[in-house]
């Protein structure tokens, strides 16, 4: 069975830096898949930040791109998102999934339990 | 890049049937086949109930279906059942990157 799992502060200061990591579980990072983050601020709805395929080619939310960087280690089994100058907008659950192929990447069929990260 | 547009709030009475509409542009759903729908309950992890506009992973009820045509995708939920009751998402993808819908808060009445 396919985990996934969030990690990180949960709690970054203005200007800082938020760093998060998912953990993945039951699943090859070898395949070709794409691993990707959503996040949702409070009362708002799910928004897509970005993804990484397993070759290391990323595309990211235009919005937050300039701020953002994504990585992946294959062999200790986890992906990695960094967004830096956050302010009380980043301020959201973050959420880490995998897409069911390559060619459909929006078909996220594993998702991590979410992580809370509040910028204050 | 914007996000697609989708009614706040459905409603349903048990049993009904409830259709939620998703409208993009020609830069997303109009061209590109790739819409996903998600079901979140709040406080959860959403849940993948439709990929590839209209096909459903395993362990989905057909209770749930979805089409598209021109610039919009729908979701239909058939047989509306007191469990139905979440917020539903749709996301396309639009050439390099994916987006997703305003969401859509399904009551069963």
């Amino acid at each position: 069975q396919v985990q996934l799992q969030e990690s990180g502060p949960g709690l970054v200061k203005p200007s800082g830096t938020l760093s998060l990591t998912c953990a993945v579980s039951g699943a090859s990072m070898g395949t070709e898949n794409w691993w990707t983050w959503v996040r949702q601020a409070p009362g708002k709805g799910l928004e897509w930040i970005g993804e990484i395929f397993h070759s290391g080619t990323t595309n990211f939310n235009p919005s937050l791109e300039g701020r953002m960087t994504m990585s992946l280690d294959r062999s200790k089994g986890r992906f990695s998102l960094t967004l830096t100058s956050v302010t009380a907008a980043d301020t959201a659950v973050y959420f880490c999934a995998r897409a069911r192929t390559r060619y459909d990447s929006g078909a996220l069929d594993y998702w991590g339990p979410g992580a809370l990260v509040t910028v204050s | 890049q914007s996000a697609l547009t989708q009614p706040p709030s459905a409603s349903g009475s048990p049993g009904q049937s409830v259709t939620i509409s998703c409208t993009g542009t020609s830069s997303d759903i109009g061209t590109y086949n790739y819409v996903s729908w998600f079901q979140h309950h709040p406080g959860k992890a959403p849940k993948l109930i439709i990929f590839e506009v209209n096909q459903r992973p395993s362990g989905v009820s057909h209770r749930f279906s979805g089409d598209k045509s021109g610039n919009t995708a729908s979701l239909t939920v058939s047989g509306l059942q007191a469990e139905d009751e979440a917020d539903y998402y749709c996301l396309s993808y639009e050439g390099t990157i994916n987006v997703f819908g305003t969401g859509t808060r399904l009551t069963v009445l």
